[in-house]
């Protein structure tokens, strides 16, 4: 049973401190995407990746967020510093996209609820 | 710009048919896109729409018409476990599958007995 797995799945922090979650989607998954969700907002899109390159970004607050893929099986999102507006569930999710289109169907994980005091 | 609209919030009776609504208006089109959300979990997959017409998977079924920037989601034979949130999602880049996905607000559907 294919999963995209997320880590922490929850995180108290103060403000100021940094905050990193970390994502593995599904292996032979080409895209990955990263949203927050709150009550307010709904999910935003903050970044995404295909191939492991970030294809746009624009959602994300620049000063404080930065998203990467390390590698295949890794993708990271960064918040320094943490600031309490920042609280959240943010997601990760990952599909596979192809050359004659098709659904890029994206299945997520679990989620990281995030607490910024 | 780019806008979803769903309605925030709906209620239905157990066993009776709902139809949820969403409108978009995004500087592409290349799909539409329903999931569902249960309290405290993570969205699941139900459809997807990139021609207009109606598709059909057993109980939900999702309709487009791209020419009118509209969607919906019918649920039949409603069941408690109905009871989630809704989320329209467009893939707004024409020419690649691989371009964003953006989700509307989300309609929070309560199914009362």
């Amino acid at each position: 049973d294919a999963r995209v797995t997320q880590t922490p799945r929850h995180k108290v922090t103060e403000m100021g401190q940094e905050v990193t979650m970390r994502c593995q989607p599904i292996l032979g998954h080409n895209t990955v995407f990263w949203y927050r969700q709150t009550m307010m907002q709904g999910l935003e899109l903050l970044a995404y990746f295909r191939n492991r390159a970030p294809l746009d970004d624009s959602g994300m607050p620049k000063d404080r967020f930065s998203a990467e893929m390390p590698d295949a099986t890794l993708a990271t999102l960064k918040i320094q510093p943490s600031e309490p507006r920042d609280s959240a569930v943010y997601f990760c999710a990952s599909g596979l996209a192809t050359v004659n289109s098709g659904a890029n169907v994206l299945t997520f994980g679990a989620g990281s609820r995030l607490t910024v005091l | 710009g780019q806008n979803i609209d769903q309605p925030t919030e709906m209620t239905a009776t157990e066993g009776a048919i709902v139809q949820i609504n969403c409108t978009y208006q995004t500087s592409g089109f290349n799909g539409l896109f329903w999931y569902q959300q249960h309290a405290g979990e993570a969205p699941t997959f139900l459809s997807y729409n990139v021609l207009d017409g109606l598709e059909e998977k057993g109980r939900f079924s999702s309709f487009l018409s791209r020419s009118k920037g509209y969607s919906y989601l019918l649920l039949k034979e409603l069941q408690m476990k109905d009871s989630a949130s809704y989320l329209c999602a467009v893939r707004d880049d024409e020419y690649s599958s691989a371009s964003k996905i953006i989700f509307g607000s989300g309609t929070r559907l309560s199914i009362r007995p």
